[in-house]
């Protein structure tokens, strides 16, 4: 299996651009979620869907960003317009919950998002 | 509520020293302990768990970890240190559930460690 697969790898842009973050998840896995990882506050869970519906985004900072899952292949997350506070390395995890697994969660290699 | 704490930001070992990176957990029914692996620019690699049974599991990379109940502790160990083992390793805790069903973790703030050739 190839993994979690996150693009862009690396992200500069200018405050008030859009920015989108793409992710696929391990195939047949059923959970997705959404991690920002910063020197400051560390690794902070954003969203998380279970068979593509989001179950909790209490994480999500503010209305800036959002997140979708249109497929059990294919996940978004969107910062618009976005900040130079948001300048983070953003992981997309999938795990599997059904079948008695024990949840453990596979990382993609993250997107470094750079707002100047 | 479940939380995790990593009391150590920094630990530095000697190459071939063992090696201990500490873990304590809060969770209100039986814990699924997790250590994850980061290695600069990269994504966070599953290392072992705990579900139950022994309580010392062994993982990858010569890893191994020790469930202790009474000290609600899950200590990542290594007999023999290697310069390559360099990186942030992460403590993860989630409440089991008979269901399977995998709700979120709860993450440590990060332990990094650094062998000195």
């Amino acid at each position: 299996d190839a993994g979690v697969i996150q693009s862009p790898r690396h992200e500069v842009t200018e405050m008030g651009q859009e920015v989108t973050l793409r992710c696929k998840p391990i195939s047949g896995h059923d959970y997705l979620f959404w991690y920002r990882q910063t020197m400051m506050r560390g690794l902070e869970l954003l969203i998380y869907f279970n068979n593509n519906v989001p179950i909790d985004d209490s994480g999500m900072p503010e209305d800036r960003f959002s997140a979708k899952m249109p497929n059990a292949s294919f996940s978004t997350l969107k910062i618009q317009p976005s900040e130079p506070r948001d300048s983070a390395v953003y992981f997309c995890a999938s795990s599997l919950g059904t079948g008695g697994s024990t949840g453990e969660l596979f990382f993609g290699e993250g997107s470094r998002l750079t707002v100047l | 509520a479940q939380s995790v704490a990593q009391p150590e930001d920094q630990v530095n070992v000697a190459e071939g020293n063992p090696l201990t990176v500490k873990c304590t957990y809060s969770v209100s029914g039986n814990p699924y302990l997790f250590w994850y692996v980061q290695y600069p620019n990269r994504g966070l690699q599953f290392l072992l768990k705990y579900i139950t049974g022994d309580n010392l599991v062994k993982g990858s990379y010569g890893f191994e970890a020790e469930f202790n109940k009474s000290q609600t502790s899950f200590h990542l160990k290594k007999p023999s240190a290697l310069v390559s083992d360099s990186a942030l390793y992460f403590c993860a805790v989630r409440d089991g559930v008979p269901s399977g069903s995998a709700r979120q973790l709860t993450f440590g703030s990060g332990t990094q460690l650094t062998v000195l050739p």
